[in-house]
């Protein structure tokens, strides 16, 4: 079956530090990858999705690039602000679980000023 | 920016009691699904619901739960005799679109369940 394993957190960083999470991926056939992120209190929102191999898939400075033959799926920012401070979830869809994601145990990110 | 609404957001209940924990979709998505997060924990997957019946469910998504979108607004998820490890954060999701699985699923804000 599908599965996502993600870097244990938290991350501290400093503000304007760069960012690194990272992501790698366990499916059958072509998943779609996406980066989501949960603000203290809140929900789920997209940061960004990749739905093909060699997209890379950005928003609001954050990057992440759909590598195949490495199966992964990394999470860059290269300078961080305070408001990151988030969770960060990395999920896969399709391959053998269809539409259902499946994600990985999520990221606390914590940036200092 | 139309967004996904759930209600409650707290409940509280007893062991064995039945609950109702309700969703309001946008209104043009066709694909509907319920997650949960036990503190601490990794989201995971319940079930998935379209065109009116349950498309995937997974092993946590037992006799005592069950779905249903009443109105076409409304899509609800009935735990029938809740148990503590119910206890979780229950995230209501939506999608349209026909390539599903590349589709963004926009979640709600939450329903946090608490059995005692």
């Amino acid at each position: 079956g599908n599965s996502v394993t993600q870097m244990e957190g938290p991350v501290t960083l400093s503000e304007e530090a760069f960012l690194t999470i990272n992501c790698t991926y366990t499916a059958t056939g072509y998943p779609s990858l996406f980066w989501y992120v949960q603000y203290p209190g809140e929900g789920l929102q997209l940061l960004l999705k990749a739905t093909k191999a060699d997209d890379k898939g950005s928003n609001k400075g954050f990057e992440a690039t759909y590598r195949k033959e490495t199966t992964s799926f990394h999470l860059e920012k290269g300078s961080v602000q305070v408001s990151d401070s988030a969770v960060y979830f990395c999920a896969l869809s399709g391959g053998s679980g269809y539409s259902t994601l499946t994600f990985g145990k999520g990221t606390m990110l914590l940036v200092s000023p | 920016e139309p967004e996904v609404t759930q209600t409650p957001s707290h409940q509280v209940t007893q062991m064995g009691q039945e609950v109702i924990l309700r969703c309001v979709p946008i209104s043009n998505h066709l694909y509907f699904y319920w997650y949960r997060q036990i503190l601490g924990q990794k989201v995971e997957f319940l079930v998935s619901f379209y065109n009116n019946e349950i498309s995937e469910k997974s092993e946590i998504f037992d006799d005592q739960f069950s779905v249903e979108r009443p109105d076409g607004s409304n899509f609800t998820l009935k735990i029938r005799s809740t148990k503590l490890e119910d206890s979780a954060m229950y995230f209501c999701a939506g999608s349209g679109g026909m390539v599903v699985y590349q589709e963004t699923q926009y979640f709600g804000p939450g329903t946090r369940l608490l059995v005692l």
